[in-house]
């Protein structure tokens, strides 16, 4: 069966250091790849995602995550996190043979920016 | 244009009673999704609508959970005879076209049961 394994629970940043939260999944086949941002009180946004072609992705917001095949990764980063990243993010996996299109997410990670 | 909308967002009935949640997906998509999420936990899979039949089921975790989508657009999530583990926020995906696209997620409902 899929998974999706984020390797942070909470993370705590000062304003203008650099983020990367892990993403691993398990799948053997094609896959497409999201990552949703759940900023307090809001709904579940798209950052980005990757479908195929080049394996580093540009989001919103500044935000940037790089496929790696052979690692099973797709890991967000950002250069310089600000107060308002404060949200909880989420990756998913999308896979092919079976289901019909249903991501599969992981548990999130929480972000607390500190001004 | 108008995001995916669901009613109520919030609900508290108590145990045993039946309960309806509706999603009102982004006008022209045609693929619906329910999810279910438990605190401190990500989004799971329900239920897949493509137009107004259900094309995956298999997330549904028993007979108690239903969920229609009679023309295509609107749809409602059914749970009979509620219990306590049943309190999660259900959230509602829809979709432009096939199984493929991004899925645009709704604010969600807050279902308590005490």
């Amino acid at each position: 069966a899929q998974s999706v394994s984020q390797h942070n629970h909470h993370v705590i940043l000062s304003e203008a250091a650099s983020l990367e939260l892990g993403c691993n999944y398990s799948y053997g086949g094609t896959v497409n790849l999201f990552w949703y941002v759940q900023y307090p009180g809001q709904h579940l946004q798209l950052l980005l995602k990757y479908f195929s072609g080049d394996p580093l992705v540009k989001g919103i917001k500044g935000f940037e995550a790089e496929f790696i095949k052979s690692k099973f990764s797709f890991n967000l980063r950002k250069p310089s996190v600000q107060w308002s990243d404060t949200a909880e993010y989420f990756c998913a996996v999308r896979g092919y043979g079976g289901s019909q299109g249903n991501l599969i997410f992981g548990k999130g990670t929480k972000l607390s920016v500190k001004p | 244009g108008a995001g995916v909308s669901q009613t109520p967002s919030n609900k508290v009935t108590e145990k045993g009673k039946y309960v309806e949640l509706r999603c009102d997906p982004i006008s022209g998509h045609t693929a619906l999704y329910w999810y279910r999420q438990s605190l401190g936990q990500g989004p799971e899979f329900l239920i897949y609508f493509q137009g107004t039949g259900a094309a995956d089921d298999s997330g549904l975790p028993n007979d108690r959970f239903f969920a229609v989508r009679p023309e295509g657009s609107v749809s409602t999530l059914k749970i009979q005879r509620t219990e306590r583990g049943d309190s999660a926020v259900y959230l509602c995906a829809s979709g432009p076209l096939r199984a493929a696209d991004t899925q645009y997620f709704g604010p969600g409902t807050r279902l308590t049961v005490l």
